[in-house]
């Protein structure tokens, strides 16, 4: 099947910083990545839908000036989490559609 | 807001066991339902995708039942092996993929 990669895996940050997450298709091209988060013991929750070339559509209370997504390309999509804080600290994952959706690892932030 | 829920949350088996769970889901406006398997550090590997009443799917020892007017979905494992271990995730799609909070399983040898 397609592979999607996820870079970091895992990232601790002090409060305040940016941090920035690397989606790729490795095998295939890609005009929607898709980006949820997932909270202890809850379950995955779209954030963002990213469009190659275009805009990021956000899911409702998703701030989209706290969660950047960038899509510069057919195979790679960025989240930056800016000023991040603590209770931004969750399990960061992406997905791409090559028919049926392909997920990344994910990344696991924690904010101190 | 749909809801999609899975029963139970976590599941012990010993190596040989056939078992099986639970996806809820709202019965109205139906599109597709998906199956997912996610081994702890690695991506969620899709199992199954249902989209008709009564649909039957297998994969190796895995199959999964779809009833849209009842509003379920049931995976069966069947003999399960301590590599079934996972979380199984389904998740309705509409437009985009809701997800429930998953069944976590684990097999001991």
């Amino acid at each position: 099947g397609a592979v999607v990669s996820q870079h970091p895996s895992w990232v601790i940050c002090k409060s305040g910083t940016s941090v920035k997450i690397e989606c790729r298709s490795l095998d295939f091209q890609a005009t929607t990545m898709f980006w949820y988060r997932q909270f202890p013991k809850k379950s995955l929750m779209l954030m963002a839908t990213s469009n190659e070339g275009s805009k990021a559509t956000y899911e409702q209370g998703v701030e989209k000036d706290k969660f950047l997504i960038n899509h510069a390309s057919l195979t790679l999509s960025t989240l930056t989490v800016t000023s991040a804080h603590p209770e931004d600290s969750s399990f960061y994952i992406c997905s791409a559609h090559e028919g049926p959706e392909y997920f990344g690892p994910g990344t696991r932030l924690l904010v101190l | 807001i749909l809801n999609v829920e899975q029963s139970p949350q976590s599941l012990h088996v010993q190596e040989g066991d056939s078992t099986n769970f639970t996806c809820s889901f709202p019965s109205s406006n139906f599109y597709a339902l998906h199956w997912y398997r996610w081994e702890t550090a690695k991506s969620p590997e899709a199992l199954f995708v249902m989209t008709l009443n009564g649909d039957e799917k297998k994969k190796g020892r895995i199959s999964a039942t779809l009833n849209t007017k009842e509003g379920y979905s049931y995976l069966y494992i069947k003999g399960s092996q301590p590599e079934d271990s996972a979380t199984y995730l389904c998740a309705l799609a509409p437009d985009k993929l809701i997800f429930g909070t998953g069944t976590r399983l684990q097999v001991f040898p």
